[in-house]
């Protein structure tokens, strides 16, 4: 089946800071989505972006669907973006989703 | 328009009893898919469901899971003789018909079994 890997693992950031977060995936996909994980457990969708780039507020996505990576870009952090970052993708035929390992983030004062 | 909405959001069960997940798609939406959580771990495909229809089931246990999604009411994930190894966070998304693929998730349902 398709691999998803995240990166970092895990990040700690000061409030205000900017990261990237990267998902590297092994084959050709359909469908590409960013979710947060909130630290009650909560799957938030931020972003379906199997090409091209989006933005949301502080968050921007974009997807390089020739080279098998998309990369989540958070500016001036707060604390309340603490939380997993995963990544999801499909390959198309079946729906159904495969995660990646996910990017777990703090935002400290 | 409401979310996807799954209850109960907490259970507790004991081993050997059985667990039944409620699952209420999207207004619109008639594709339904369960991921489980293990502690520790990331989120995996368990289930795709149409109304009345099974589409694809291959990440489902062999034994003691079954899921459904019947013309009325919501769908279905029922775990019979549940064991320790059952407990973990089960989530619910939905997608429309002819839509781009893209899932809504819902909260989840966490289940223990002491």
């Amino acid at each position: 089946g398709i691999q998803v890997e995240q990166s970092p693992p895990d990040l700690i950031l000061q409030e205000g800071a900017n990261s990237t977060l990267r998902c590297n995936f092994s084959d050709s996909v359909n469908n590409l989505q960013w979710f947060h994980q909130n630290p009650w457990g909560q799957l938030i969708n931020l972003f379906y972006i199997p090409s091209g780039t989006k933005q949301n507020g502080r968050l921007s996505a974009t997807t390089v669907a020739t080279e098998r990576y998309s990369l989540l870009y958070i500016s001036s952090s707060q604390t309340t973006d603490s939380g997993v970052y995963f990544c999801a993708v499909e390959r198309g035929g079946g729906n159904k989703l495969t995660f990646g390992t996910g990017t777990q983030l703090k935002v400290e004062l | 328009n409401a979310g996807v909405m799954q209850n109960p959001r907490h259970l507790v069960r004991r081993r050997g009893q059985e667990a039944r997940l409620r699952c209420s798609p999207m207004k619109g939406h008639s594709h339904v898919y369960w991921y489980r959580q293990l502690p520790e771990e990331g989120l995996k495909f368990m289930v795709y469901l149409q109304k009345e229809n099974i589409i694809d089931e291959s990440g489902m246990p062999k034994e003691r899971f079954s899921a459904e999604f019947p013309k009325e009411g919501p769908s279905i994930l029922r775990i019979q003789q549940v064991v320790r190894g059952d407990s973990a966070a089960y989530f619910c998304a939905s997608s429309p018909i002819g839509g781009n693929g893209e899932q809504y998730f819902g909260p989840g349902t966490r289940l223990t079994v002491t």
